[in-house]
């Protein structure tokens, strides 16, 4: 599976737009991206999903540009209950695969009042 | 809609003892899936199982643990003669599909395992 590279750690204040990026320039011609969000003492949560170019949802946005190799979650003006990781995962969910998730070390975000 | 669920979501154990964690996958999912976060860490994949079968294994320890998703009932994660290092919070998450390409890993409140 595609491994991904995302900052450790971001910090905003209530009201900005947060965008964290994440690398993954090996990435497979049939992998999906997805982002969960994970609160301390919590189950992550799935935020959003995509293959390429723009998904938007009630929560969030991702954007994949042409080559796939990163992919950016856009949180539109954050609020201190956005404070939590955020992790980006690659893989293939299709017959090949097990279905199982890679978690890496997710993006640690802050956002002060 | 119930979501996944899990208990106990606390649990102590002394070392030597048998920890079993138990889950409720969502309703209509028959994919089951296995995660322990260490502290301070990221979630780590242990086992993915469907009804009456263990599909991928491959992130489960040798010795001591075991996984069941049975015919009727929850899946069962199980640790026999626990140690300090098997301290940690477990995750189950499940699914409609399994392998599907556009499939959705819904993660329960997790169990908290302190072993003394």
């Amino acid at each position: 599976l595609a491994k991904t590279t995302q900052p450790i750690s971001m910090d905003s204040y209530e009201g900005q737009e947060v965008n964290i990026t994440c690398s993954h320039n090996n990435i497979a011609t049939n992998d999906y991206i997805t982002w969960y969000q994970q609160f301390p003492s919590q189950g992550p949560r799935f935020i959003i999903q995509g293959y390429k170019t723009k998904v938007t949802n009630e929560v969030a946005s991702l954007f994949i540009p042409a080559d796939r190799k990163s992919s950016t979650l856009s949180l539109p003006r954050v609020s201190l209950s956005d404070t939590a990781v955020y992790y980006c995962l690659v893989g293939v969910h299709g017959s090949s695969n097990t279905g199982k998730l890679i978690f890496g070390q997710g993006t640690t975000l802050q956002v002060k009042p | 809609n119930a979501g996944v669920m899990q208990n106990p979501r606390h649990l102590v154990r002394r070392r030597g003892q048998e920890a079993r964690l138990r889950c409720s996958p969502m309703k209509g999912h028959s994919h089951v899936y296995w995660y322990r976060q260490l502290p301070e860490e990221g979630l780590k994949f242990m086992v993915y199982l469907q009804k009456e079968n263990i599909i991928d294994e491959s992130g489960m320890p040798k010795e001591r643990f075991s996984a069941e998703f049975p015919k009727e009932g929850p899946s069962i994660l199980r640790i026999q003669q626990v140690v300090r290092g098997d301290s940690a919070a477990y995750f189950c998450a499940s699914s409609h599909w399994g392998r599907t390409s556009t499939d959705t890993q819904y993660f329960g409140p997790g169990t908290r395992l302190t072993v003394l």
